[in-house]
């Protein structure tokens, strides 16, 4: 059984500091997907990491993954308000696109 | 425009009944997706259907059932036997070999 722990759960930033999540899962997986949630809405993606090593970026966000460890990362950069939302990680199982989700964190930037 | 589609976007049941939520996409994606999101989790797997008239029960089906008679739809029926349904239901769908999961808007049902 997949199991996706997600560190930390709440997460109040500054504007302008860095910050990492950490999403770490138990079984081997061939993908694993990262999203955004706003209140009271649907998902948003935002990456999709398929290969040992991958590394994505877009705007002051970054996603990294390492199969081996079994851990991806999320990486804020310089943190706007803008990204205050709930991230979640979630990888899958099987090829079958089955996605299994970590508990979300919970990010708040203040000014 | 392409996308996923649900319907109704708020929906209120009575206990003892059964409802069915609406999931349409016009993406040509092969497999579809149902997911419950409870308040400050994240979302389980009710259920999926990779190829029309074939699905498979994901980590929660109990008191859900679904039927794939077409490939563009995937309705989700919430049964008197679901004990706690009030959640936030969303759809997804991904092509076959694709790597991206697109989701629906969701619907929010709520039991009085």
């Amino acid at each position: 059984e997949l199991k996706v722990e997600q560190n930390p759960l709440f997460l109040s930033m500054q504007e302008g500091k860095n910050y990492t999540i950490y999403c770490n899962y138990s079984t081997t997986s061939d993908r694993l997907y990262w999203y955004r949630q706003d209140p009271g809405k649907s998902l948003e993606s935002l990456f999709v990491l398929l290969s040992n090593g991958a590394v994505k970026q877009e705007g002051r966000l970054m996603a990294s993954l390492d199969t081996k460890a079994r851990l991806s990362t999320l990486h804020i950069t310089a943190a706007v308000h803008d990204l205050s939302a709930t991230y979640f990680c979630a990888p899958s199982l099987g090829g079958g696109g089955k996605l299994i989700f970590g508990q979300g964190t919970e990010l708040s930037v203040k000014p | 425009d392409g996308g996923i589609t649900q319907s109704p976007k708020y929906l209120f049941r009575k206990e003892g009944q059964n409802v069915t939520l609406s999931c349409e996409q016009n993406l040509n994606h092969d497999a579809m997706y149902w997911y419950r999101q409870d308040p400050g989790q994240g979302l389980r797997l009710i259920y999926y259907s990779q190829i029309v008239n074939d699905f498979q029960k994901g980590d929660i089906a109990e008191g859900y059932s679904v039927s794939r008679e077409k490939k563009e739809s995937f309705p989700l029926t919430v049964t008197s036997a679901q004990k706690n349904p009030t959640a936030f239901y969303l759809c997804a769908s991904i092509l076959k070999g694709g790597n991206e999961q697109f989701f629906g808007p969701g619907t929010r049902l709520t039991v009085l």
